[in-house]
């Protein structure tokens, strides 16, 4: 059983430019959450994806959009990149059956920006 | 809206000492609770969960119990291995009406380091 899956592991961007992470989630899930983690700090919600919707968003600005394929795979695109978005980003997922509100990640992506 | 407090870390502690960090949160209703584990260089592990008051979450020594009118969601563990060395989160979420729940929200972390 697959879990959560993310790539690329690791990349290197310069200010202005974009990006686009993927995540594939656990098998059996069908909502996807992502999250920022800067060094040293908790994970901060950027927003949640379910049936291709965006259904939850963190306090994060317009840059960063996402989208949710009809396979529940996900993406997560960050615009105009600047120094601070360097951080390691997760994608987790769930289940949107009977479950008690659990994450499962991945290991995730971990973005510089130079 | 929800919160974590959890206590700064590091903590450093010699193997086979008690283990406790502490967390405390702030929530509407009745929230579930976690504590999730991110080891070197990997994502977030769920450790152990409990989601109504006085459960108490068990999993590899370690143990967390709800407790309302505190609060408060302590981990222990009763003698700390090497391998034990990680960060540590507490983290709570809610379920929204009329299903679903919300976004989880994540203590800063402690990271634990146990020496032999």
């Amino acid at each position: 059983d697959a879990g959560v899956t993310q790539s690329p592991t690791h990349l290197i961007k310069t200010r202005g430019q974009q990006v686009t992470l993927r995540c594939s989630p656990k098998s059996g899930h069908d909502t996807v959450s992502w999250y920022q983690q800067a060094l040293g700090q908790g994970p901060q919600f950027i927003f949640q994806y379910y049936e291709e919707e965006e259904r939850q968003r963190g306090n994060f600005p317009d840059r960063f959009s996402g989208h949710q394929f009809p396979n529940y795979s996900s993406e997560l695109n960050v615009n105009a990149l600047w120094l601070g978005d360097s951080a390691l980003y997760l994608c987790a997922s769930s289940a949107a059956g009977p479950n008690t509100g659990e994450l499962f990640f991945g290991e995730g992506s971990r973005l510089t920006v130079l | 809206g929800n919160s974590v407090t959890q206590m700064e870390g590091p903590v450093t502690l010699s193997e086979e000492a008690f283990l406790t960090i502490n967390c405390t949160y702030t929530a509407t209703g009745y929230p579930s609770l976690f504590w999730y584990v991110q080891y070197p260089g990997e994502g977030l592990q769920l450790l152990l969960k409990a989601t109504k008051a006085d459960d108490k979450g068990s999993n590899k020594g370690f143990e967390a119990t709800y407790r309302k009118e505190t609060t408060s969601f302590h981990l222990e563990k009763g003698s700390v291995q090497v391998s034990d060395s990680a960060v540590y989160f507490c983290a709570l979420t809610a379920r929204l009406q009329p299903g679903g729940y919300q976004k989880v929200t994540f203590g800063t972390g402690t990271k634990l380091q146990v020496i032999p």
